[in-house]
C-alpha cells in the first residue's frame, strides 16, 4: 500500500527565513507527487507537481520541491518565507486512481 | 467557471440522523473522491469513485455512504453509524489518480 509521511507537523518561522518540509513516499511503481496547499478558510490547491524529467520542480508563490529517487523523498523548499505563506501543506502520492495524502505540515510565518 | 461545488458549508445535525453531503463537479473528470480532514491527522480517504455507477471504499468507510448516478455529482451520506461525524469533509475530482486533484471548499458538520 502505498502511504506518504510528513515529517514536520507544525513550523513556525519568521519571515523571510528559509523553508524546508519533509516528505517521504513509499509506492510500488511508477509514482506522481504532489504539494497542495490550504491557507486559512480557502480550498486546497496545487502548489507543484512531478510526474517525470527534472527532479526539482518550480511552482507557484516561489516554492520547489526536489524529487530525490534513492531516498523516496520530495522535499518542498522556499527561500524566503512572507506573512502570507502561512498555511498548512500537504504531500501527496498518485500513481493509481487514489491520491494519498501525508498528514499536513501548519506553517506560521510571524512578520 | 469550472470546479467543484460543495454544499452545505456548515452543517448542523442531531446525534442518529444521517445527513447528506453534497458535491457537484463540471471539470466533466471521471475520478471523485470524498476526504475528511481532522486536525493532525490530514486527509483521510472515505470513499472513491473511478466512473459512474461504481465506488471503492476508501480508508475509513465504516459509517458513511455514497451513490454515483451521474459523472459530476457523488452525494456522500454520514449514518448514524459514524461514530464520530464531526468533521471536516472535502470531495475532490480529477482526470485519474495520476493527475492533479481539485478539491471543493468543504463541509464542516457538527453533530450535537
Amino acid at each position: 500500500a502505498q502511504s506518504v509521511s510528513q515529517h514536520n507537523h507544525h513550523v513556525i518561522l519568521s519571515e523571510a527565513a528559509s523553508l524546508e518540509l519533509g516528505c517521504n513516499y513509499s509506492y510500488g511503481g511508477t509514482v506522481n507527487l504532489f504539494w497542495y496547499v490550504q491557507y486559512p478558510g480557502q480550498h486546497l490547491q496545487l502548489l507543484l507537481k512531478y510526474f517525470s524529467g527534472d527532479p526539482l520542480v518550480k511552482g507557484i508563490k516561489g516554492f520547489e520541491a526536489e524529487f530525490i529517487k534513492s531516498k523516496f523523498s520530495f522535499n518542498l523548499r522556499k527561500p524566503s518565507v512572507q506573512w502570507s505563506d502561512t498555511a498548512e501543506y500537504f504531500c501527496a502520492a498518485g500513481g493509481s486512481y487514489i491520491p494519498t495524502f501525508g498528514r499536513g505540515t501548519s506553517l506560521i510565518v510571524h512578520p | 467557471d469550472g470546479g467543484i461545488t460543495q454544499s452545505p458549508k456548515y452543517l448542523f445535525r442531531k446525534e442518529g440522523q444521517n445527513v447528506t453531503l453534497s458535491c457537484e463537479q463540471n471539470l466533466n473528470h471521471d475520478a471523485m473522491y470524498w476526504y475528511r480532514q481532522d486536525p493532525g491527522q490530514g486527509l483521510r480517504l472515505i470513499y472513491y469513485s473511478q466512473i459512474v455507477n461504481d465506488f471503492q471504499k476508501g480508508d475509513i468507510a465504516e459509517g458513511y455512504s455514497v451513490s454515483r448516478e451521474k459523472k459530476e455529482s457523488f452525494p456522500l451520506t454520514v449514518t448514524s453509524a459514524q461514530k464520530n461525524p464531526t468533521a471536516f469533509y472535502l470531495c475532490a475530482s480529477s482526470d485519474t489518480g495520476n493527475t492533479e486533484a481539485f478539491f471543493g471548499q468543504g463541509t464542516r458538520l457538527t453533530v450535537v
